[in-house]
Parts: structure tokens; C-alpha cells; sequence
């Protein structure tokens, strides 16, 4: 059973960049047929995908957030991270990591495991 | 403003049939991308209830079932029960000349009655 959980700080300052990690288990990351994303919920809202990453290093990144995200992997520890720069209260949100199965769906792959998501409030 | 509409909520009694739509365009589901559902319970992460716009994942109940035409999906669960008072979202794939990528609905809260 693979298993995602996402570990970082609770609070970032305006401005900072908040970093998330993602540490997955029960499965390899760099086993074909699955990109590793993030997407998150704001209080009360709905999801919103921020972006997702192959084991090879693609990314593929929400345009509307591009230009101040960045997703890397490890594979050596089977982890993928989170990057956000210049955050605003607009990013206070629940986090979530998540697998992407690429062998399910035609041109577009449900989310078949999540974490348990990790509540990031941008304040100062 | 969501890619994908979906109603804010709807209800049902126990025992009966609720639908939910989602409902893109040409750049999305009418492309020909797949819709997916996901069944968020409070203060839960969502799971995925539907893939590939009519599949159930293993443990799913047959009380759920899913389906696309044109530009829209539904998603219908019979035989209301208390326990699927939740949030609803619908998934899809959009490449809309701003740019690709996963679009959600803004989802749908079902209560049941």
C-alpha cells in the first residue's frame, strides 16, 4: 500500500518561500507510470493543482502559478519537494502530495493516493 | 472561477438518487480527456470514487457510478446513505491556448437528509 505524508513548516512569513517535502513509502518513485504533484485546497474552498513531476525530472507546472513554482525529486530517498516563492496570505492552504496514475485515463490521470495534506498559513 | 462547474450542493434522503454534473467545454471534457471523482469526507483527504469517466476502483461501492457525454460527466449515487455526506469533486485535463494542465470542479457538497 503506498503511502504519501508531507512534512514542513506550519507558518511562512509574506515574502518567504515556503518548502514542502513529500516522503513516500510502500512504493518506489522512480518505478514508471506515475507523476508525483501537489495540489492544494484553501480553507473552505476546492483543489487546485499546483503541479506534478516524473522521476525522470519533468515537471508540469499550473500556468497560473509557473512562474513561482518549483518541484524537484530525490530518488535516492524516495521524497519530492515543493517550492513557492514570494507567498501572500492568498497561499494559506491545505497541501497535499499526491500520485498520479498515468496507466488509468486517456490524456488525463486520476489521483489514485493522497496524503494526508499539511495546513501551511502564510503570516507574519 | 472553476475550469469545471459543478453545483455548490445538492441533497437527498436516505435510500434515494442524487446526480451530480460537471460540466467543461471543448478544451477539456469535450476534447475527449477523461473525467475523474473524488469523495472528500470532513477533515479528510479526498479519495478517489470514479476514474476513466465510468470506473470504480476496488472498494468502491456499485452505488456509485459515473458517466461523460459531450461536454459534461454526472456522477450518481444511489441508494442514499448518511456516511456519503461529503464533498464532491470532479477531475479533468484541459489545453486551453493559456496553457495545460489538471482542472478540478469547485465541488459539490451532497447532504443527506
Amino acid at each position: 500500500q503506498v503511502q504519501l505524508q508531507e512534512s514542513g513548516p506550519g507558518l511562512v512569513k509574506p515574502s518567504q518561500t515556503l518548502s514542502l517535502t513529500c516522503t513516500v513509502s510502500g512504493g518506489s518513485i522512480s518505478s514508471g507510470g506515475y507523476y508525483w504533484s501537489w495540489i492544494r485546497q484553501h480553507p473552505g474552498k476546492g483543489l487546485e493543482w499546483i503541479g506534478y513531476i516524473y522521476y525522470s525530472g519533468s515537471t508540469y507546472y499550473n500556468p497560473s502559478l509557473k512562474s513561482r513554482v518549483t518541484i524537484s525529486v530525490d530518488t535516492s530517498k524516495n521524497q519530492f519537494s515543493l517550492k513557492l516563492s514570494s507567498v501572500t496570505a492568498a497561499d494559506t492552504a491545505v497541501y497535499y502530495c499526491a500520485r498520479v496514475n498515468v496507466n488509468y485515463g486517456s490524456g488525463s490521470s486520476p489521483v489514485d493516493y493522497w496524503g494526508q495534506g499539511t495546513l501551511v498559513t502564510v503570516s507574519s | 472561477q472553476s475550469v469545471l462547474t459543478q453545483p455548490p450542493s445538492v441533497s437527498g434522503a436516505p435510500g434515494q438518487r442524487v446526480t451530480i454534473s460537471c460540466t467543461g467545454s471543448s478544451s477539456n471534457i469535450g476534447a475527449g480527456y477523461d473525467v475523474h471523482w473524488y469523495q472528500q469526507l470532513p477533515g479528510t483527504a479526498p479519495k478517489l470514487l470514479i476514474y476513466g469517466n465510468s470506473n470504480r476502483p476496488s472498494g468502491v461501492p456499485d452505488r456509485f457510478s459515473g458517466s461523460k457525454s459531450g461536454t459534461s460527466a454526472s456522477l450518481a449515487i444511489t441508494g442514499l446513505q448518511a456516511e456519503d455526506e461529503a464533498d464532491y469533486y470532479c477531475q479533468s485535463y484541459d489545453s486551453s491556448l493559456s496553457g495545460s494542465g489538471v482542472v478540478f470542479g469547485g465541488g459539490t457538497k451532497l447532504t443527506v437528509l
